[in-house]
């Protein structure tokens, strides 16, 4: 089956730093992964996908990730952290070929002016 | 840009009560997903319509179903609602070009009491 793991339910930064939070998947074929990002009292909004291609995939808001097959990683980055940047961040990864994802449990990043 | 739209944002019920949950899709899109989400938990996916067909069913309970009009909106039904189902209710949708970006509604915040 399909999963991804998020080793950690925190993320802490300053601002103007950059800030990683940790993806590492578990599929079996190729893998569709994808990073969402949820305000408080929102719903999830994407933020980029890597389905095939270059290992670093630019998304939304200044975020990219670097998919690393050999470490099954799939972390989400980004050169300087924004206050707004705080929020929770699920990685994502689709089930077979169905439309179903599977989300992570979730890091909370907290940018510190 | 219109956006998935989910009605009520809040509702507050009873056990063994039933409960609507109404999403309305953005336009054009073929594809529509039901998600629950418990406090502190990742998006748990319960069930997709293609086409205002059934295409996946992941853990949604006996006592909940759901079905997608012809105008593409989709309707989630829950009946003898129990205090564990107190959670955010998201929809999402998706067009079957970009199946893997999935838009999501604010969600519905459903209280069992």
């Amino acid at each position: 089956a399909q999963s991804v793991a998020q080793p950690e339910d925190q993320v802490n930064v300053a601002e103007g730093n950059p800030l990683t939070v940790k993806c590492t998947y578990s599929v079996s074929g190729n893998p569709y992964l994808f990073w969402y990002v949820q305000y408080p009292n929102r719903g999830l909004q994407f933020l980029l996908k890597y389905i095939t291609g270059d290992n670093l995939v630019k998304g939304s808001y200044g975020f990219e990730a670097e998919f690393n097959k050999s470490q099954t990683s799939f972390h989400l980055k980004k050169p300087s952290a924004l206050v707004s940047d705080s929020a929770l961040y699920f990685c994502a990864v689709r089930e077979g070929n169905t439309d179903k994802l599977i989300f992570g449990t979730g890091t909370r990043l907290q940018v510190f002016p | 840009a219109a956006g998935v739209i989910q009605s009520p944002r809040h509702l507050i019920k009873e056990k063994r009560e039933t409960a609507t949950l109404k999403c309305y899709p953005i336009p054009r899109h073929d594809t529509v997903y039901w998600y629950q989400q418990g406090p502190g938990q990742d998006p748990q996916f319960l069930i997709s319509f293609y086409e205002k067909m059934q295409s996946d069913k992941g853990s949604i309970p006996d006592r909940f179903s759901a079905q997608q009009f012809s105008d593409y909106h989709s309707e989630l039904n829950m009946s003898s609602l129990e205090l564990g189902d107190s959670a955010l209710y998201f929809c999402a949708s998706s067009f079957t070009g970009e199946g893997e970006k999935l838009f999501f509604g604010s969600g519905t915040q459903l209280s069992v009491l």
